[in-house]
C-alpha cells in the first residue's frame, strides 16, 4: 500500500509560539507533496504545493512567511506554523503523490491529520 | 476556472442497496479521475482511480468514466452503514498533481 504519516495527530500550544508539522511518506518516494487546511464542515483548502529540493508554491491568501514548508527530502516534508494565534486552529493534512513508472499514472494520498488548537 | 460538480446530497440508501454518486468537470483537459471517502473528523482516503473511458471495479467499488460527457461516476454495491461518509470527487489537470475536488456528497446508509 502506500501510506502517508503525520506528526503529531494533535498539538495544543499557546497563542505566540510556533508548531512544526511533519509529513512522511513510508514506502515510496514523493517529489510533490500538498498541504491543506480544512475548518469543521467545511471543504479541503490547499494552501500550498511542496516540490523536493525547492521552495513551495503557495496558494493566494496563504502567508508563506507565516506557514513555513521544507521538504528537504523525498519522504519528509515539514509546515511550520509560526507565531501561531487562535484562528490557526483547525485541521491540517499533507498529501503525498505516488507516480507510478510503468505509466506515468499518479495517484495522491493522504497522512491522517494535525489537529492543532491554539490557545 | 476549473470546476468539479458534485451533488451535496445527503444521499440516503438501505442497506445492502446501490449507492449511485456522480460527479462532472469542466476542465476537458483533464486527465485522471479520484474518488476519496472522508469521514467525519479524518482526512480523505482514496478508493478509486481512474484514468480511461470505461469501467473500472475494485471489490465493492465500481468507477465509470465518460471523457466525452466529462462525467465520472462511483456506485457502490452492497451499501453497508460503514459507507456511510463524504464521498469526494477529484480531478487532476494534463501535466499537473494537483487535486481539483468537488464539494462531496454526504451518504447515509441506513440499517
Amino acid at each position: 500500500g502506500a501510506v502517508v504519516s503525520q506528526h503529531p495527530s494533535w498539538v495544543i500550544c499557546k497563542s505566540g509560539t510556533s508548531v512544526k508539522i511533519e509529513c512522511r511518506s513510508l514506502d515510496f518516494q514523493a517529489t510533490t507533496m500538498f498541504w491543506y487546511r480544512q475548518f469543521p464542515k467545511q471543504s479541503l483548502m490547499l494552501m500550498a504545493t511542496s516540490n523536493e529540493g525547492s521552495k513551495a508554491t503557495y496558494e493566494q491568501g496563504v502567508e508563506k512567511d507565516k506557514f513555513l514548508i521544507n521538504h528537504a527530502s523525498l519522504t519528509l516534508s515539514t509546515l511550520t506554523v509560526t507565531s501561531a494565534h487562535p484562528e490557526d486552529s483547525s485541521f491540517y493534512i499533507c498529501s503525498a503523490t505516488r507516480t507510478y513508472s510503468a505509466n506515468s499514472y499518479n495517484e495522491q494520498f493522504f497522512g491522517p491529520g494535525t489537529r492543532l488548537t491554539v490557545l | 476556472q476549473k470546476e468539479v460538480e458534485q451533488n451535496s446530497g445527503p444521499l440516503s440508501v438501505p442497506e445492502g442497496a446501490i449507492a449511485s454518486l456522480n460527479c462532472t468537470y469542466s476542465d476537458r483537459g483533464s486527465q485522471s479521475f479520484f474518488w476519496y471517502r472522508q469521514y467525519s473528523g479524518k482526512s480523505p482516503e482514496l478508493i478509486m482511480s481512474i484514468y480511461s473511458n470505461g469501467d473500472k471495479e475494485d471489490g465493492r467499488f465500481t468507477a465509470q468514466l465518460n471523457k466525452a460527457s466529462q462525467y465520472v461516476s462511483l456506485l457502490i454495491r452492497d451499501s453497508q452503514p460503514s459507507d456511510s461518509a463524504t464521498y469526494l470527487c477529484a480531478v487532476t489537470g494534463a501535466g499537473s498533481y494537483q487535486l481539483t475536488f468537488g464539494k462531496g456528497t454526504k451518504l447515509s446508509v441506513i440499517p
